[in-house]
């Protein structure tokens, strides 16, 4: 089946640094990634869509300045959490398209950020 | 993305008894898929039913589908305590589109 990896899986860091998280697609190309966030007890939400070759989209109320996305392979996506404050401590999962599996998600194990 | 509605939003039950989650959603969909996220972990995809069909089977697991209600429903017969872990429908509109997930219902199977 289709794998999914992000790392780190888990990055503590401290207040105003970035962090860089990777969504890899393993053994399939995906030219949509999705980048979800999840915080304590509640389900995942949609951040952005992320397309190989061109500028992410952003749902409203997530700053593109503050969630630089890049995908600049058809295997990667990356998401940078600039200048990461205690508030944007979650869990962040990302999910990619196989369009070789009738454009099923599959979705990555998910990177835990606590920012101190 | 609005999010669809999830009942209850907690659940308890003893092990050996079954447990049924629904799922409410707003929007025409492709398909509809139910994951599994233990504390702290990753999602696991559980099964996925397409919206030309009303019910599908995998092991203890029995999904519902009614497309006219815009509602799901997921059965796990004979629980476990390992079943314990929130259950989350996610609906798929068109098929190439981000999943729009519902809050969750949190199973506790009491051993």
């Amino acid at each position: 089946g289709a794998v999914v990896s992000q790392h780190p899986s888990r990055v503590i860091c401290k207040s105003g640094t970035s962090v860089k998280i990777e969504c890899r697609s393993l053994d399939f190309q995906a030219t949509t990634m999705f980048w979800y966030r999840q915080f304590p007890k509640q389900s995942l939400m949609l951040m952005a869509t992320s397309n190989e070759g061109s500028k992410a989209t952003y749902e409203q109320g997530v700053e593109k300045d503050k969630f630089l996305i890049n995908h600049a392979s058809l295997t990667l996506s990356t998401l940078t959490v600039t200048s990461a404050h205690p508030e944007d401590s979650s869990f962040y999962i990302c999910s990619a398209l196989s369009s070789l599996n009738n454009n099923e998600q599959f979705f990555g194990p998910g990177t835990r950020l606590t920012v101190l | 993305s609005q999010q669809g509605e999830e009942d209850p939003q907690a659940l308890s039950i003893q092990e050996g008894e079954n447990a049924t989650m629904n799922c409410s959603y707003k929007t025409s969909i492709n398909n509809l898929q139910w994951y599994r996220q233990n504390s702290g972990r990753g999602l696991v995809h559980l099964i996925l039913i397409r919206s030309n069909e009303r019910e599908k089977h995998s092991g203890r697991l029995r999904v519902t589908l009614d497309t006219s209600k815009k509602s799901s429903s997921l059965l796990i017969t004979a629980s476990r305590a390992a079943d314990t872990a929130s259950y989350f429908c996610a609906t798929d509109p068109s098929g190439n589109t981000p999943l729009v997930f519902g809050k969750g219902t949190r199973l506790s199977v009491i051993a």
